[in-house]
């Protein structure tokens, strides 16, 4: 069964401060990874998609990485702003005879103004 | 691209009680498509998926049922609810990236 962990579990940060939220998978046999936001109590909003055979992607003042072969993957966030503030969940598709997601519980992140 | 609807947004129900949650895509055609279950504190948890119409696979065995009675309907159901079923119930299209809906509250009281 694949587990994801995340880390840390919350983090609060001053405006404008660049950061790096962890994520690791236990099966590196993965199709490709996701991340998304959560904001309180509404759905998931996809940021990033990462295929297997790549190793970053890009978008905005957001950028993911990915290192399969060791199981981690991490989602930078340049010049955080208070309206990044939300929960952050990495979702690695496949590993462990699954085609399916499996999600970590998640980074909750508060950008102080 | 895709769009998931998901309604209703908020639900209470009585304990016993049945349930009907329906979910619809727009944007494309025979998507697989996902039922999952985020409770108090707990990480998000796949309940059903299906790969067509009338074609569910259920991850966890559970209180609940699913129905795809069209392409693009996704149906989650129960004859009687339970306490334990409330949560944020979401349904997503996939892939290769998921796209999701915005969820239904259950509460069950």
């Amino acid at each position: 069964k694949q587990e994801v962990t995340q880390i840390p579990a919350a983090l609060s940060v001053p405006e404008g401060e660049n950061l790096v939220l962890n994520c690791s998978f236990t099966d590196s046999a993965i199709y490709n990874l996701q991340w998304f936001r959560q904001d309180p109590g509404k759905g998931l909003t996809s940021l990033l998609l990462i295929q297997s055979s790549q190793r970053e992607q890009t978008s905005g003042r957001l950028n993911a990485s990915l290192d399969k072969s060791s199981g981690r993957s991490t989602l930078y966030i340049a010049a955080s702003q208070p309206g990044d503030s939300a929960t952050y969940l990495c979702a690695p598709r496949g590993g462990a005879g699954s085609y399916q997601l499996t999600f970590g519980k998640g980074t909750k992140l508060s950008v102080i103004p | 691209s895709q769009t998931i609807h998901q309604w209703p947004a908020t639900l209470v129900q009585p304990v016993g009680s049945p349930l009907s949650l329906e979910c619809t895509v727009e944007g494309t055609s025979n998507p697989n498509l996902y039922w999952y279950r985020q409770a108090a504190g707990r990480g998000l948890q796949l309940l059903f998926y299906s790969v067509g119409i009338g074609q569910i696979s259920s991850e966890v065995p559970q209180n609940l049922s699913a129905s795809r009675p069209q392409d693009r309907q996704f149906i989650l159901s129960s004859k009687k609810l339970l306490l334990s079923d409330s949560g944020f119930y979401l349904c997503a299209s996939g892939a290769p990236g998921y796209t999701f809906g915005s969820g239904t509250r259950l509460t069950v009281v």
